[in-house]
């Protein structure tokens, strides 16, 4: 069972450029959520998603924006990088919103220039 | 501020021995409170969830202990192993899962 599957691992991008960060569940979970995580902080939430179609916003989502066309994907996108968005990046999903347990992707560290 | 603190920020200890990882939060309403742990380069891997109603949750070495009145959980590891370094994250949840947050984690280091 592969779970959360992140894309990619690593990428550096210069300040300016537009980037997706892809995440694909294969465990039919329809809450879907992403996360920065940055030295000295905890995970704080970016975007969620509860079930495909709909999108809800997190703790910090300016500069961001998310889609869930269906239920296994939920990219990332960053519409004009900026240095401030330099972090390690994870996506999570839960069976449901409410106690369900978070299952993490492996990460992917976004370095902007 | 934080809503959930954790203590110590790092910690060092020699294998075998037992070691309490500290999480005091604010977060209110309160729903869960959860312990990650997370290696190096990983995603966070869930230990336990505890309700409101639960005092205590073991998981193998694991045993986390829950006050809701004081608003503080532990998280006791024993007989630590090296596989055991990494960084725990204390994450307490006030509604549901849109509603979660992240201590800043302690790092645990386990000597031989």
């Amino acid at each position: 069972i592969a779970g959360i599957t992140q894309a990619p691992t690593s990428q550096i991008l210069a300040a300016g450029r537009r980037m997706t960060l892809r995440c694909t569940q294969d465990m039919r979970h329809n809450a879907m959520y992403w996360y920065r995580q940055d030295l000295g902080l905890g995970l704080r939430l970016i975007h969620y998603s509860n079930t495909a179609g709909t999108t809800g916003k997190g703790e910090v989502p300016d500069g961001y924006s998310v889609s869930r066309a269906n239920t296994d994907d939920f990219p990332l996108t960053l519409a004009s990088a900026v240095p401030s968005q330099t972090s390690v990046y994870f996506c999570a999903s839960s069976a449901n919103r409410n106690t369900g347990e978070l299952f993490f992707g492996e990460g992917s560290r976004l370095t902007v220039l | 501020k934080n809503q959930v603190e954790q203590s110590p920020q790092s910690l060092i200890i020699l294998e075998g021995k037992n070691c309490t990882l500290q999480c005091n939060y604010t977060v209110s309403p309160f729903s869960n409170l959860r312990w990650y742990k997370q290696d190096t380069g990983r995603g966070p891997v869930s230990l336990t969830i505890m309700t409101f109603s639960e005092n205590t949750k073991s998981n193998g070495r694991y045993t986390a202990t829950l006050d809701a009145d004081t608003k503080q959980s532990s998280l006791h590891i024993t007989a630590s192993q090296l596989s055991d370094s990494a960084s725990y994250i204390c994450v307490v949840s006030a509604n549901n899962n849109n509603d979660m947050r992240f201590g800043a984690g302690t790092r645990l280091t386990v000597k031989p």
